[in-house]
């Protein structure tokens, strides 16, 4: 079955550093979507990207989706200590089922 | 417009005991899921339904049983509860259009089994 994977597992960075999580799946996607879950929280959606190598941004946070349409990126540019949560992505490939990836848990140290 | 109602929020079992956990949204959203959540494992996909009376197993059904009577209902039945089963639920909806299909998640149901 479809597998996404998502790296890294954790990442600690100084409030102000840039952040970068990694989603790579095992079959080519129709579209990619990301998440973002507070400590306590629920998911709650991101951003949606669905053609080949586009590229979209949220104020410090820039998503792109790779050319092949089987890779994802999310940075968020000078960290603050609200980005604080888990990040998923996940990848949907034809049918009404999302596969998540298993997170990226990001820490800002103030 | 409450979105996704998840019931209980927190609850604690018994080995071998039974339980529903209600779901129901009010945005007529076709496609409907629950999902659970461990640490380290990201969400797994318990079961989903494209529609009233359609209903379908994801990667982790084992344990569980759904149904889908109406588009805005879709409880979640464990059968006969197991330690394993000791999770964070979620239950998500979203339309399947063209454009935008995100799912929108319930607050989450945490599962003790004793």
């Amino acid at each position: 079955g479809q597998q996404v994977m998502q790296i890294p597992q954790y990442q600690h960075v100084q409030e102000g550093e840039d952040f970068t999580t990694y989603c790579n799946s095992s079959t080519t996607l129709s579209n990619i979507q990301w998440y973002k879950q507070r400590p306590g929280g629920h998911p709650v959606f991101l951003i949606q990207l669905v053609k080949s190598g586009e590229v979209k941004k949220q104020k410090r946070l820039t998503f792109q989706f790779g050319e092949a349409k089987k890779n994802s990126s999310l940075h968020i540019t000078a960290t603050q200590t609200t980005d604080v949560g888990t990040y998923f992505c996940a990848g949907r490939a034809g049918s009404y089922q999302l596969t998540f990836g298993k997170g990226t848990k990001l820490s800002v140290i103030p | 417009n409450a979105g996704v109602t998840q019931t209980p929020k927190f609850q604690v079992l018994k080995t071998g005991q039974s339980m529903t956990l209600q779901c129901a949204q009010d945005m007529n959203h076709e496609y409907m899921s629950w999902y659970r959540q461990d640490p380290g494992m990201g969400l797994r996909l318990i079961h989903y339904s494209v529609g009233a009376g359609i209903t379908d197993q994801g990667e982790v059904p084992n344990g569980y049983n759904v149904s889908r009577s109406t588009t805005e209902d879709f409880p979640l039945r464990l059968l006969s509860a197991a330690p394993s089963q000791t999770s964070v639920y979620f239950c998500a909806s979203s339309r399947y259009l063209q454009g935008t299909t995100e799912a929108f998640f319930g607050q989450g149901t945490r599962l003790t089994v004793v």
